[in-house]
């Protein structure tokens, strides 16, 4: 079965701030995974996904992620927190050797507040 | 800018009483999905079709609700009858065909629904 974990429900960063948003990953086979942010009464949005190649994917407003597949991680990362990222972010994982199914499992979210 | 359209944005019912929710997908995509989101919970997987054929509702409960795609440019889910513990925002997701690729699911602007 595959699974997404994000440890922190809440991590808060100081504007102007690196920020870090964790997820580990367990799947069998090759993973796809995505991180997708959510703002308040709005449904989710897709930032990055990592399929293949380059460890270090570079998404949406300013975002990026880093693959690890020896620590099965894709932790999301930003080098100067705006207080407009603050919103629920979401890792979620496929599994490629599921052929055909399309289903995507997703982690518990992780609330992001960057103080002014 | 092509858009997932999900109607209505509000709902709320008695206990007992038919809810239905409506979806329009992006056209062109072939594969839709059917999540609720609530605080206990977080975002839960109920359904999803490719190419109109239902492929997956493991996650949805059998007994009250129900899930179709009269044709490509609508899916529906329906609850019959409604319960208090059914509240909760309902999203619709779309994407293109998954085969060979981590395709991008793009999310609705969400139901929230209030059963009384």
């Amino acid at each position: 079965a595959q699974s997404v974990a994000q440890p922190e429900d809440q991590v808060n960063v100081a504007e102007g701030n690196p920020l870090t948003v964790k997820c580990t990953y367990s799947v069998s086979g090759n993973p796809y995974l995505f991180w997708y942010v959510q703002y308040p009464n709005r449904g989710l949005q897709f930032l990055l996904k990592y399929i293949t190649g380059d460890n270090l994917v570079k998404g949406s407003y300013g975002f990026e992620a880093e693959f690890n597949k020896s620590q099965t991680s894709f932790h999301l990362k930003k080098p100067s927190a705006l207080v407009s990222d603050s919103a629920l972010y979401f890792c979620a994982v496929r599994a490629l050797s599921n052929f055909g199914n399309e289903k995507l499992t997703f982690g518990t979210g992780t609330r992001l507040t960057i103080i002014p | 800018d092509a858009r997932v359209t999900q109607t209505p944005r509000h709902k709320v019912t008695e206990m007992g009483q038919e809810v239905t929710m409506r979806c329009q997908p992006i056209l062109g995509h072939n594969t839709v999905f059917w999540y609720r989101q609530t605080m206990m919970q977080g975002l839960e997987l109920l359904a999803y079709f490719r190419n109109r054929a239902p492929l997956d509702d493991s996650g949805m409960p059998k007994d009250r609700f129900s899930a179709e795609m009269p044709d490509a440019t609508l899916a529906t889910l329906k609850i019959q009858p409604s319960e208090p513990r059914d509240s909760a925002v309902y999203f619709c997701a779309s994407g293109p065909t998954l085969v060979g690729a981590g395709e991008t699911q793009y999310f609705g602007p969400g139901t929230r629904l209030l059963v009384l």
